[in-house]
């Protein structure tokens, strides 16, 4: 257990809202990434950052921006809300390379109206 | 590009029968291969993993071996409880995938009754 917390729970907002997720992490590890959970999917990466301030880009990305200021943080904005981001957010952690163990949070549902 | 696939869902089980959940992968390179299992309401947490061929990880009576010559790697478990009942997640990892992100597989939803 990488101490991960995930912010808020659960979450309704309405179509062409922002609103913004938030990661925090105990463990300073170095990587950390926000996938999304949708049936028939699996988990698709929206983005990550292997440093404070180094992030890129994942498979689906559109609509989504992130930020990390510090090691423990990593934030999740949807600039403008769209049903067709209702889904559960997951954060995770790597502490190393690929051989290593990702670790995730217990997961944001959100609903957009 | 990398890519997993593994066995659709949903399988049903009785307790104390025998589990097997395909997957298999495409990737360039020697990619780590992982198990994944989600209960209900919780977010992921590994539940076993091997890192080169020939590789088994094993954990809770559930095992998996890493075989290059199929590219697969087959979740068994010899006797399921009803506990077991949970969501299996196969992942790869590789060097190659940007930030060592899991490639996921869509998913394969176990119930095990009593």
């Amino acid at each position: 257990d990488a101490g991960i917390t995930q912010s808020p729970r659960h979450k309704v907002t309405e179509t062409g809202t922002p609103v913004t997720l938030r990661c925090h992490q105990t463990e300073n590890h170095r990587y950390m990434y926000w996938y999304r959970q949708d049936p028939g999917h699996g988990l698709r990466l929206i983005h990550y950052s292997y440093g404070v301030k180094d992030t890129d880009k994942g498979e689906v990305s559109d609509g989504y921006s992130v930020s990390r200021s510090k090691t423990e943080d990593f934030l999740l904005t949807l600039e403008s809300a769209t049903s067709s981001q209702t889904s559960v957010y997951f954060c995770a952690t790597l502490a190393g390379g690929p051989t290593d163990t990702q670790y995730f949070g217990p997961g944001t549902r959100l609903t957009v109206l | 590009g990398d890519s997993v696939t593994q066995m659709e869902g949903p399988v049903t089980l009785s307790e104390e029968a025998f589990l097997t959940i395909n997957c298999t992968y495409t990737a360039t390179g020697y990619p780590s291969l992982f198990w994944y299992v989600q209960y209900p309401g919780e977010g992921l947490q590994l539940l076993l993993k091997a890192t080169k061929a020939d590789d088994k990880g094993s954990n809770k009576g559930f095992e998996a071996t890493y075989r290059k010559e199929t590219t697969s790697f087959h979740l068994e478990k010899g006797s399921v409880q009803v506990s077991d009942s949970a969501v299996y997640f196969c992942a790869l990892g590789s060097a190659n995938q940007a930030g060592t992100a899991l490639i996921f597989g869509k998913g394969t939803t176990l119930s095990v009754s009593s």
